[in-house]
Formats: C-alpha cells, structure tokens, sequence
C-alpha cells in the first residue's frame, strides 16, 4: 500500500448525499485508477486518469464523477444518482497508462449506506 | 474483449504442501497479464506480471506464475504453502495493443490450513 493513501477508511452515505473519496499518491505517478469491488465480482473500473486535467468514464461510470487537478490527486465523489453505492472503493496508480504498467492500489475505502 | 476466469471460487490446500490458483485468459493480442493479492480489508497488493520472454515468472513471497499459450493459462503456484498465504487472489489481463484497460478475474480465495 505504500505511497497511495485513502481516505477515510470507513464512510457512510445517507440518502440523496454526495461524499466524496479521497485519493493521495506520492509516486510521482502519471496515472491514477478508481475501481469499486463487491463480493464476487472482482475489480470493476469507473474512472481513470492518465495526465493531469483530462480523465476517462470506465465501466462503470454512471452515478460517479472524479477531478484531476493535481498529479498526486484523484478525488472521486459519489453522487446521490448511484443508487447502490455500498461497496468497497480502491485507488490504484501507474508510472504511465501503457499496457505494461503495474497498478499499485492504495488500502482501500468501505462506503456505507445508513 | 478481453476476459479472464478464475474457476475456481476458493482453494483449500495443508500447510508445506503445493498449491496452484488457476486463470485463464482472452484477448485479441498478445496478453499481458498478472497476479495480485488481497488481504481482508486491505488493498491490493502486486505479486507478478508475465510480459514477454520466459514463461515461469517468479514473484514475491515465493508465488510463481506460469504462461501457456496454447491454453492461454496463467496459473500462480508455489511449492510449499504457509498459513499466511490464506488470502484472496486476483488474476488480470491486458492486451498488449495498448488501447485497453486491466480487466480481473473474480478473485480466488485460498485458505492454508495448519
């Protein structure tokens, strides 16, 4: 997990809110990566970004939206239109987007629904 | 589109014997492909990625992954399990055209009993 930080490690939602996730890496990546995991299915992406102020929806994009402000940065928020968002959230990055690159995750945030 | 199956949901193997977690793949191109591993509430963390050139690639804490074409295998092995080992393990493949992104398998659980 070293060099990629989330938080909060634990966070819960109520209904209709927005939260936002918070993703920190110190690796001087270019790339950063959002994946959800739910038992079962594996790692699913939503989001990626491969350079500063540009990003691209993943497979699962809807009811999510990121930033990219900041090389170290990669914020992703919730919205009140992902209507099962309990799940846990991971935040990966990579020296750059080729096809050869190893993704480092950070340790991960569950998102609860009160 | 590019795949990978996992098949089998959870392996169960004694301490210092052998232990084989399978994956298989599908991809138009050559693969590039990896192994990962995934403590309870944590991240992931990397094991070993086969590229190109020799087929058994060797890894951390003593796993191995062996690449066969022909059967567009991946499996990750190690010659002597220990009961730290138990833990959730994810395969995951790329093609190498470069214009995809890391597809998992679902993950499988292996659990070292003592």
């Amino acid at each position: 997990d070293g060099g990629i930080t989330q938080s909060p490690k634990y966070l819960f939602r109520k209904e209709g809110q927005n939260v936002t996730l918070s993703c920190e890496q110190n690796l001087n990546h270019d790339a950063m990566y959002w994946y959800r995991q739910d038992p079962g299915q594996g790692l699913r992406l939503i989001y990626y970004s491969q350079i500063v102020n540009d990003f691209q929806k993943g497979d699962i994009a809807e009811g999510y939206s990121v930033s990219r402000e900041k090389k170290e940065s990669f914020p992703l928020t919730v919205t009140s239109a992902q209507k099962n968002p309990t799940a846990f959230y991971l935040c990966a990055s990579s020296m750059g987007e080729g096809p050869r690159e190893t993704q480092y995750f950070g340790p991960g945030t569950r998102l609860l629904v009160l | 589109a590019q795949s990978v199956a996992q098949p089998e949901d959870q392996v169960n193997v004694a301490e210092g014997n052998p232990l084989t977690v399978k994956c298989t793949y599908s991809v138009s191109g050559n693969p590039y492909l990896f192994w990962y591993v995934q403590y309870p509430n944590r991240g992931l963390q990397f094991l070993l990625k086969y590229i190109t050139g020799d087929n058994l690639v060797k890894g951390s804490y003593g796993f191995e992954a062996e690449f066969n074409k022909s059967q567009t295998s991946f499996h990750l092995k190690k010659p002597s399990a220990l009961v730290s080992d138990s833990a959730l393990y994810f395969c995951a493949v790329r093609d190498s055209s470069g214009y995809s992104t890391l597809t998992f398998g679902k993950g499988t659980m292996l659990l070292v009993s003592p």
